[in-house]
């Protein structure tokens, strides 16, 4: 089967310039995750979805980042505007939902960003 | 807070002899314990989880993990390794209530020598 896809695989831009993502999660997994991970750092969650719905993003800085997955399938996170310490590997990942969450999570290649 | 701890940056070891990667952790309740694997320019690959039951779980690739309750340790091990196996190994915790968001070690890198 087709992984978690994620596009673009590489991106440079300058601070305060807007970027977007985009994941497409492997098919009949309606949970979606959108994670930041810093060089040197273990994966950050920034939001899960469930179908088109957001089930927590408590750790998403919402006064540049957003997220949406408007028809439950594919997901797009957008920063605007970007900061040199957003510089980091964006990993999307996707579940087939289970009970609890103790379902195993399937991990896209990730977009590297770079802010100069 | 729940937290994940990987108190070893990098381990070292020899192809054909066992390895161990550490990881103890901290969270409300019982916890859901996972292992990931990172190779070079790839995404996170499952390797094993631990939901209920056996405190010994078997995974992906030979590797294995042992759940410690009263030490809140949850260690990966492999009895032979592999030069294949030189990667990122990241350790996460998911609380079985609550938030349920999970929280990852900042990893551990893996070296076997031939």
């Amino acid at each position: 089967e087709a992984g978690v896809a994620q596009s673009p695989r590489y991106k440079i831009i300058e601070k305060r310039q807007s970027v977007a993502f985009w994941c497409n999660p492997i098919s009949g997994h309606a949970t979606l995750y959108w994670y930041q991970q810093i060089l040197g750092q273990g994966p950050k969650l920034l939001i899960q979805f469930q179908n088109n719905g957001v089930v927590d993003d408590s750790q998403l800085p919402k006064d540049r980042f957003s997220a949406e997955r408007l028809k439950g399938v594919d997901s797009t996170l957008k920063i605007q505007p970007a900061k040199l310490e957003d510089s980091a590997v964006y990993l999307c990942a996707s579940s087939f939902p289970g009970t609890d969450y103790q379902e195993t999570q399937y991990f896209g290649p990730g977009t590297r960003l770079l802010v100069l | 807070a729940q937290s994940v701890a990987q108190p070893e940056d990098q381990v070292n070891v020899a192809e054909g002899n066992p390895l161990t990667v550490k990881c103890t952790y901290s969270v409300s309740g019982n916890p859901y314990l996972f292992w990931y694997v990172q190779y070079p320019n790839r995404g996170l690959q499952f390797l094993l989880k631990y939901i209920t039951g056996d405190n010994l779980v078997k995974g992906s690739y030979g590797f294995e993990a042992e759940f410690n309750k009263s030490q809140t340790s949850f260690h990966l091990k492999k009895p032979s390794a592999l030069v294949s196996d030189s990667a990122l190994y990241f350790c996460a915790v998911r609380p079985t209530g609550g938030s349920y968001i999970p929280t990852f070690g900042r990893g551990t890198s893996l070296i076997v020598h031939p």
